[in-house]
C-alpha cells in the first residue's frame, strides 16, 4: 500500500517568509511524528500526535514552529518568519498504536527546506 | 532527557568484511533501541530493533547487541555488500515517553568493491 507522503519535496524560501509542510500518513496510523534532520546531524524530534490526545510539542525549537493534524490524518508543520538556521530536511513518520506501546515508525521521504 | 551518541561517523569496509557501529545512551529508563538505514534521498527505514529485556537479536546478516549495564548497543553487519552502503542511525525510546525516539548522529557506511 501507499507509504507516508510529504509535500513539497523541496522548498526554497526567503528569510522572514512563512512556510507550510504537509504530511500524509499511512491510512489507519494513529500516531504521527515530525523530525528535523540538519546536515550531518541525526534526526531531531519536533512534535508527536497520538490519536485525540494533546500533542507532545516538547521538541519544537521556538514558538515560530507549530503543527496541526486535522481529522486524525493529514498534518501540517508551519514555520513562521523563517530563519537560515531552519534550513534542513523535515521528516514525517507515522505508526500504529497507543502511547506507551511500541510500533514501527514509517518515514516519508522528507521535505528539504532551504532558507535564503 | 535522553542523549544518544554514535560512533564512528564514517566507516569504510571492503565487500565481504564485517561492519560494527556503536551507540551509547544516557537514560537507564530507555527500553527500546531501533536501528534505521537511510539511503540517499529517502526517509530512514527500520532494519532491526531490540528491547531492553533481550541481550542480542539477529536477522540474517544483521545483529544487534545490548549491554544495559554499560548503556550501550551495537549494530553488526556481516558479509557486507555494496547495497549496504547508506547512513545508519541508532535510536532510543524512553519507557513511558510516548513513542518519540532520540537518534544518534548517524554513521555513513561505505562498502567498497
Amino acid at each position: 500500500g501507499a507509504g507516508v507522503s510529504q509535500s513539497p519535496s523541496n522548498k526554497v524560501t526567503e528569510k522572514g517568509k512563512d512556510v507550510e509542510l504537509r504530511c500524509d500518513p499511512i491510512s489507519g496510523h494513529t500516531a504521527l511524528y515530525w523530525y528535523r534532520q540538519s546536515l550531518g546531524q541525526g534526526l531531531e524530534f519536533l512534535i508527536y500526535f497520538q490519536g485525540n490526545s494533546a500533542p507532545d510539542k516538547s521538541g519544537l525549537p521556538s514558538d515560530r514552529f507549530s503543527a496541526e493534524r486535522t481529522g486524525g490524518s493529514v498534518s501540517t508543520l508551519t514555520i513562521q518568519r523563517t530563519q537560515q538556521e531552519d534550513s534542513a530536511v523535515y521528516l514525517c513518520a507515522s505508526s500504529l498504536g497507543r502511547a506507551g506501546g511500541w510500533y514501527e515508525q514509517y518515514f516519508g521521504p522528507g521535505t528539504r527546506l532551504t532558507v535564503t | 532527557g535522553e542523549n544518544v551518541e554514535q560512533h564512528p561517523s564514517t566507516l569504510s569496509v571492503q565487500e565481504g568484511d564485517s561492519a560494527v557501529i556503536k551507540c551509547t545512551y544516557s537514560d537507564s529508563a530507555s527500553n527500546y533501541f531501533p536501528w534505521y538505514k537511510q539511503e540517499l534521498g529517502k526517509g530512514p527505514q527500520l532494519i532491526i530493533d531490540i528491547r531492553s529485556n533481550v541481550g542480542e537479536k539477529k536477522d540474517q546478516r544483521i545483529a544487534v547487541t545490548l549491554n544495559k549495564t554499560a548503556k550501550h548497543f551495537s549494530l553488526h553487519i556481516t558479509e557486507t555488500q555494496p547495497e549496504d552502503s547508506a547512513v545508519y542511525f541508532c535510536a532510543a525510546k524512553l519507557t513511558g515517553g510516548g513513542n518519540k525516539l532520540t537518534f544518534g548522529t548517524g554513521t555513513q557506511l561505505k562498502v567498497e568493491l
